[in-house]
């Protein structure tokens, strides 16, 4: 199994700019995780689905931030109108619940710049 | 979930054990200890969990105290790969959350 996969792995883009991080996560994991890594804030939850349907997106900044997920393989995390404070590595994570002790499977991350 | 204590760093000689410590006082009884690892410009990787018992497998060994309310981590024979920044969290059995600290920063030193 390839593990959970991110693109792209760098993104560089300006202040105003819409941006989308794609995360395709492990195959028969059906539970998906978006998280966020800064110096100040450390690794943050932002939102969770589980069978595609979104559970908690209480971690979801602002309304500029949306996360779709369309089916089992794929999922998507816009920022629109993108900010400088936006800037931070995203990671997305899949599971495979049921067991009660799931583990969570990272990707490499996105690597997030906004100048 | 119960918060954790572990120290900000430590250092590690190549190839000696390192031993990660862990408190978490206010563990319930059906929250598990969860270790995971971030080795920079990586996501974090799971290495080992546990309820009650001690666990083994080919990454690490975990040893929890009879009372619960605290852990240490064991990296039997450390390697340079092996520096990284080391998360203990307690969670929930069947909650999806994963709530990280700051963590152990380990340097291990050839």
């Amino acid at each position: 199994d390839a593990g959970v996969i991110q693109s792209p792995r760098h993104e560089v883009t300006e202040m105003g700019q819409e941006v989308t991080l794609r995360c395709k996560p492990i195959s028969g994991h059906n539970s998906l995780f978006w998280y966020r890594q800064t110096m100040m804030r450390g690794l943050e939850l932002l939102i969770y689905f589980n069978n595609n349907v979104p559970i908690d997106d209480s971690g979801m900044p602002e309304d500029r931030f949306s996360a779709k997920m369309p089916n089992a393989s794929f999922s998507t995390l816009k920022i629109q109108p993108s900010e400088p404070r936006d800037s931070a590595v995203y990671f997305c994570a899949s599971s495979h619940p049921g067991t009660g002790d799931e583990k969570l499977f990272f990707g490499s991350g996105t690597q997030l710049s906004v100048l | 979930d119960a918060k954790t204590t572990q120290p900000p760093s430590m250092d590690c000689a190549e190839g000696r054990a390192a031993n990660l410590p862990c408190n978490h006082s206010t563990i319930s009884g059906n929250e598990y200890v969860y270790w995971y690892r971030q080795i920079h410009s990586q996501g974090p990787q799971y290495i080992i969990h546990g309820l009650k018992n001690n666990e083994t497998n080919e990454m690490a060994s975990l040893i929890i105290t009879e009372d619960r309310k605290s852990s240490t981590l064991i990296l039997p024979h450390a390697t340079l790969r092996d520096t990284a920044v080391y998360y203990c969290i307690v969670r929930v059995g069947g909650d999806y959350k994963l709530s990280f600290g700051a963590g152990t920063t380990v340097t291990v030193r050839a």
